[in-house]
């Protein structure tokens, strides 16, 4: 499976816009790219996910680069409930049931 | 609906012991999996299933046994626990194509 490579951790300030880097330089052609979120003490929970091009939902916006080697997930004004810890996996769309999980990026946000 | 619900929330055993940890989803779906996330670590898998009738393993399968009888439930059984199978587990289940949904974990403390 294609690995992915976060930072062990962020810092950002309430109200502030946070932007998440993944690297995956190994990522297929076929392989969308995804972002789940653990707030503390439960499960992951699905943020967004994309293949080529930008993607944008309620949550967050996923920039993808155009060899698709990084991504960014963009947090546009954070708050205290972002806190968390952000995982970048890379999946093939409808197919591989697993997951891969690395040890993410944990994001505090400062009042 | 009530999502992905796991059962018990936290548990107790002693080494040798057998448990059965529940997991049900009200949502139709037919994917569903094992999780298990030790401390400060991302989440590995255990085992899945794509159906009923239909189990796999995944990274971690040994120690566990799965079975899917019904599209709703998907229990993991541990037939003899050990010490290193100390962890939180987490339940997900999907639709075909879709983002994952994960429960909100079970504590397991193996002594």
């Amino acid at each position: 499976d294609a690995k992915t490579t976060q930072p062990n951790s962020m810092e950002s300030n309430e109200e502030e816009p946070v932007h998440l880097p993944c690297n995956h330089s190994t990522i297929s052609g076929t392989d969308y790219i995804h972002w789940y979120r653990q707030l503390p003490s439960q499960g992951p929970e699905y943020v967004i996910h994309g293949l080529t091009s930008n993607v944008n939902n309620r949550m967050a916006s996923l920039a993808i680069a155009e060899d698709r080697k990084s991504s960014t997930l963009i947090l546009h004004r954070a708050t205290l409930r972002d806190a968390a810890v952000y995982y970048c996996i890379l999946r093939l769309q409808g197919g591989s049931e697993k997951l891969v999980f690395g040890k993410g990026t944990k994001l505090t946000v400062n009042p | 609906n009530a999502g992905v619900t796991q059962t018990p929330k936290f548990q107790v055993l002693k080494t040798g012991q057998s448990m059965t940890l529940q997991c049900a989803q009200d949502m139709n779906h037919e994917y569903m999996s094992w999780y298990r996330q030790d401390p400060g670590m991302g989440l590995r898998l255990i085992h899945y299933s794509v159906g009923a009738g239909i189990t796999d393993q995944g990274e971690v399968p040994n120690g566990y046994n799965v079975s899917r009888s019904t599209t709703e439930d998907f229990p993991l059984r541990l037939l003899s626990a050990a010490p290193s199978q100390t962890s939180v587990y987490f339940c997900a289940s999907r639709r075909w194509g879709e983002t994952q949904y994960f429960g909100p974990g079970t504590r397991l403390l193996v002594l």
